[in-house]
């Protein structure tokens, strides 16, 4: 089965840092542009963050460039989140996406979603 | 930059059909776009792929129900034959180069 499973969220205070990862299953995942979105309570969906599947190219939204990176071990087919100097804005459930078929180009549909991690940022 | 306009409801009867309109912002017409379906405390599901000439293929297991079409900058899901586990919140996504942008969501309630 294809599917994608995030991990290491949690309570943090303001200014404090988390680690993502979303461990992907059922696919070669280095082939694969692969995305961080987040939801904030009660709101819609943000794109956060994506990058290649060779690691090559990567891309932020204005609102966390400076403070999260996106990385990826394709070896453990894995992507992770580091997200630094966090505040409340950033309080969400971060889900992992990947890009509809393997390509080298960027973007495409998302046709694999998580079940996504709550990330909850107050003192 | 890409601006996808969404309604934030819709409701029909059970067995009934709706029709949902996702409009691309001015200059992105012929933008693909995706559809999105996310029920109550549940992640976000891939319904189907809707491309400028109105094609779309769907993801896997979506029912025949779920359909997409277009008409110059609107991109439409139309959900026939409605059950009451069609209500959820429906996202319309869109990509350009590096970047992804969704709808605000419509509400799809079941009367």
């Amino acid at each position: 089965e294809v599917q994608v499973v995030e991990s290491g969220g949690g309570l943090v205070q303001p200014g404090g840092s988390l680690r993502l990862s979303c461990a992907a299953s059922g696919f070669t995942s280095s082939t694969y542009w692969m995305s961080w979105v987040r939801q904030a309570p009660g709101k819609g969906l943000e794109w956060v963050a994506n990058i290649k599947g060779d690691g090559s190219e990567i891309n932020y939204v204005d609102s966390v460039k400076g403070r999260f990176t996106i990385s990826r071990d394709n070896a453990k087919n894995s992507l992770f989140l580091q997200m630094n100097s966090l505040t409340a804005e950033d309080t969400a459930v971060y889900y992992c996406a990947r890009d509809l078929g393997p390509s080298s180009y960027c973007c495409d549909a998302f046709d694999i979603w998580g079940q996504g991690t709550m990330v909850t940022v107050s003192s | 930059q890409i601006v996808l306009t969404q309604s934030p409801s819709a409701s029909a009867s059970l067995g009934a059909s709706v029709k949902l309109t996702c409009t691309l912002s001015s200059g992105h017409s012929r933008y693909a776009i995706a559809w999105h379906q996310q029920q109550p405390e549940k992640g976000p599901r891939y319904l189907m792929k809707v491309n400028p000439d109105g094609s779309h293929s769907k993801g896997d297991g979506i029912p025949d129900r779920f359909s997409g079409s277009s008409s110059g900058a609107e991109r439409y899901l139309t959900i026939s034959s409605l059950q009451s586990e069609d209500e959820a919140v429906y996202y319309c996504q869109t990509w350009g180069t590096g970047i992804h942008v969704f709808g605000t969501g419509t509400k799809v309630s079941v009367l």
